[in-house]
């Protein structure tokens, strides 16, 4: 089975903090997503990674940056927290051949004070 | 551009009816076509999927979806509703040369009466 792990269930930081989302999967899966998550907007792409030190922006790049130096990881990161980045945060993963399932993580809950 | 439309955003079913639950894309080509269901607090777990052969697919849970071309429609249906079913549901889309990218839809949150 495919596990994707995320570093925190919930988080609560507070306004101008810097934040690091992790995501860690252990299926040599070459693609690897952030979304997030609001009531009534679904999930929504911040960005995604097709391989090691590669990036693609989603639809929301704005307000994050990734980081993907080993394959099995993949962070997000708000360089600066603002209270309108309180979401729910996904992170996916896939093979890079089809049907291109997706494996979710639990899902990070993030509180911006 | 792909897209995905679900055009119930909340339903409610009793314990034991039936469900169906709509889900319509936009794309030129054979899609491919999931359907996910999310507990509360929880990531998104994948139910059933299609990308070829039998338009009629089983998944996990008892639910299962028909691929209807000419509709351009993926509808999720469950003859016996149970309550731990509630939850929310989404209809995803994916292409051939995507890179795995997804489009997915806004969810229908099904609530199970008693």
């Amino acid at each position: 089975d495919v596990k994707v792990t995320q570093s925190s269930r919930y988080l609560v930081k507070r306004t101008g903090e810097k934040v690091f989302l992790e995501c860690v999967q252990d299926m040599d899966h070459e693609n690897m997503f952030w979304y997030r998550q609001d009531p009534g907007l679904g999930l929504r792409l911040i960005y995604f990674s097709y391989d090691v030190k590669m990036k693609e922006k989603g639809d929301i790049p704005e307000g994050y940056s990734v980081s993907r130096e080993k394959k099995e990881r993949f962070s997000l990161i708000l360089e600066s927290a603002s209270t309108n980045q309180t979401s729910m945060y996904l992170c996916a993963t896939t093979e890079s051949k089809v049907p291109y399932e997706q494996y979710f993580g639990p899902g990070t809950r993030l509180t911006v004070t | 551009a792909q897209s995905v439309t679900q055009p119930d955003i909340h339903i409610t079913v009793s314990e034991g009816a039936s469900l169906e639950l709509r889900c319509n894309y936009s794309y030129g080509a054979t899609p491919y076509l999931f359907w996910y269901v999310q507990s509360p607090g929880q990531g998104l777990q994948l139910l059933l999927k299609y990308f070829s052969g039998d338009t009629l697919v089983q998944g996990i849970k008892g639910f299962e979806a028909e691929f209807k071309r000419s509709q351009s429609s993926f509808n999720l249906r469950k003859p016996s509703v149970h309550w731990s079913d509630a939850a929310e549901y989404f209809c995803a889309v994916g292409a051939r040369g995507s890179q795995g990218n997804l489009i997915f839809g806004k969810g229908t949150k099904l609530s199970v009466k008693p």
